[in-house]
């Protein structure tokens, strides 16, 4: 079972939209997780990382939350435009048996329509 | 600099071709990654370096081969690929292996074996 799960696994918007996308994990002890962004065909760019102490964190238009007693992240993208458009992964950190581990979620493909 | 290079960006080869894939840093990362990618899921680690040793190993077959020259270089060897070896290797870096840092990926490099 994946410990990190994505929804919704795909998403259609217009141009200048609002959208937010879920992450919901079980991993843990929780040590951060990171929102990225990755372009068909090219590496993830990271746009938030988040400890457990915050629940919010902002890069432009992208703004994270974290509710770690839930176990629950948000990604919203506020005004979409057409770059936006790419697959947008959660990936939570933690220790576990064995030494630390990245576990990465299937991702949430955005499209935005002009 | 805060950018992961990886040559080639494109590569097709044979299932006797010997080939390597290289990547390199100059941000003082001391960790270094490789991940494999198939369409439409998320990168699957396939080692760490760490201090320019071998730390983790997610069994992958021997026809992969990670080599680590130094702490800017990672080259991954391959030999005796098979067709479903085709996927988009990603490379990434962080300041440490082990804490959950925030890791630089690049740009990849599509490999089509035939």
């Amino acid at each position: 079972k994946n410990q990190v799960e994505q929804s919704p696994q795909s998403l259609i918007i217009l141009e200048g939209k609002n959208c937010t996308l879920q992450c919901n994990y079980t991993v843990s002890p929780f040590s951060n997780l990171r929102w990225y962004k990755q372009d068909t065909g090219r590496g993830p760019v990271s746009l938030t990382i988040m400890t457990f102490s915050e629940n919010t964190k902002s890069n432009g238009r992208y703004t994270a939350t974290l509710d770690a007693d839930t176990k629950q992240s948000s990604l919203h993208i506020t005004a979409s435009q057409l770059s936006d458009s790419a697959s947008y992964i959660c990936v939570v950190s933690a220790w576990g048996t064995g030494g630390f581990k990245t576990i990465f979620g299937a991702g949430t493909r955005l499209f935005v329509k002009a | 600099d805060t950018e992961v290079t990886q040559t080639p960006k494109h590569l097709v080869m044979g299932m006797t071709n010997k080939k390597s894939l290289k990547c390199e840093q100059h941000m003082g990362h001391r960790a270094m990654y490789w991940y494999k990618q198939k369409a439409k899921k998320p990168p699957e680690l396939m080692f760490v370096y760490s201090y320019e040793k071998l730390s983790i190993n997610e069994s992958v077959p021997s026809r992969f081969s990670p080599e680590c020259p130094n702490s800017s270089l990672l080259n991954l060897h391959l030999h005796a690929l098979q067709p479903e070896d085709s996927a988009l290797y990603l490379c990434a870096s962080s300041q440490g292996a082990l804490t959950g840092d925030e890791q630089y990926f690049g740009p990849g490099t599509r490999l089509t074996v035939t």
